[in-house]
């Protein structure tokens, strides 16, 4: 089993949708979680840190849900410039290595 | 720019030659990752700097690469007699700690194809 999972999509929205990503992992003793954004060809770019009280940055929500080992992103109102593929980023606890997902691809259509 | 470079941006190689690749991290961050990403994956973790040590190496670092950060500064990964599986993008990241927060940044990594 993948440390970290998720949906690997394409998610094909219209723009103006509401999309979710989700995404588990492993290990228990995990220490911080991230959404990255990377677009074709370009490296990672942190779109934000994931908190369990839950955390919002604009139109992009991002949840964490310990006991289920859950991350979640919710995009509203989606734009053409969402079409990236999300990674979902986990710090294990061990050491300072990050431990990502495959990523989820993101397509907003007009 | 202030954000972490790395260079070369391409290269083009054939099996069997050795390969090197540079890092410039943010300069107040004192440490210093290196990830590898092949298609259709996410970044994985191959090793990590913090100033001139090195204190972590991912099982994927096989004794054909090698990584240095002599300065503490600027990071170098080598990669000797290369195989068509190690092309990959290689990604640097650096950090450093604000407060509680600690935050990788990536550079534009190298793509390295080996013919």
């Amino acid at each position: 089993r993948k440390e970290v999972e998720q949906d690997p999509g394409p998610f094909n929205v219209p723009e103006g949708a509401t999309v979710a990503f989700n995404c588990t992992y492993s290990n228990s003793a995990s220490q911080s979680f991230f959404w990255y954004r990377q677009d074709c060809r370009k490296e990672p770019k942190l779109l934000m840190s994931v908190y369990s009280s839950g955390n919002e940055d604009g139109r992009f929500t991002a949840q964490l849900n310990r006991a289920s080992q859950y991350i979640s992103l919710l995009i509203r109102d989606s734009k053409l410039s969402d079409s990236a593929t999300y990674l979902c980023v986990v710090n294990p606890g061990y050491g300072n290595k990050l431990v990502f997902g495959a990523g989820t691809i993101l397509r907003v259509k007009s | 720019d202030t954000g972490v470079s790395q260079d070369p941006r391409h290269k083009i190689t054939k099996r069997g030659q050795n390969v090197t690749f540079r890092c410039d991290p943010i300069s107040e961050h004192n440490r210093l990752y290196w990830y590898r990403q092949t298609l259709g994956q996410g970044p994985e973790f191959l090793t990590y700097f913090q100033n001139e040590a090195q204190l972590e190496k991912s099982r994927l670092l096989s004794d054909r690469f090698s990584a240095e950060r002599p300065k503490g500064s600027f990071s170098t990964l080598e990669i000797q007699r290369t195989e068509q599986g190690d092309s990959a993008m290689y990604l640097c990241a650096s950090s450093g700690i604000r407060g509680i927060e600690e935050t990788q940044y990536f550079g534009p990594g190298t793509r390295l194809l080996v013919l």
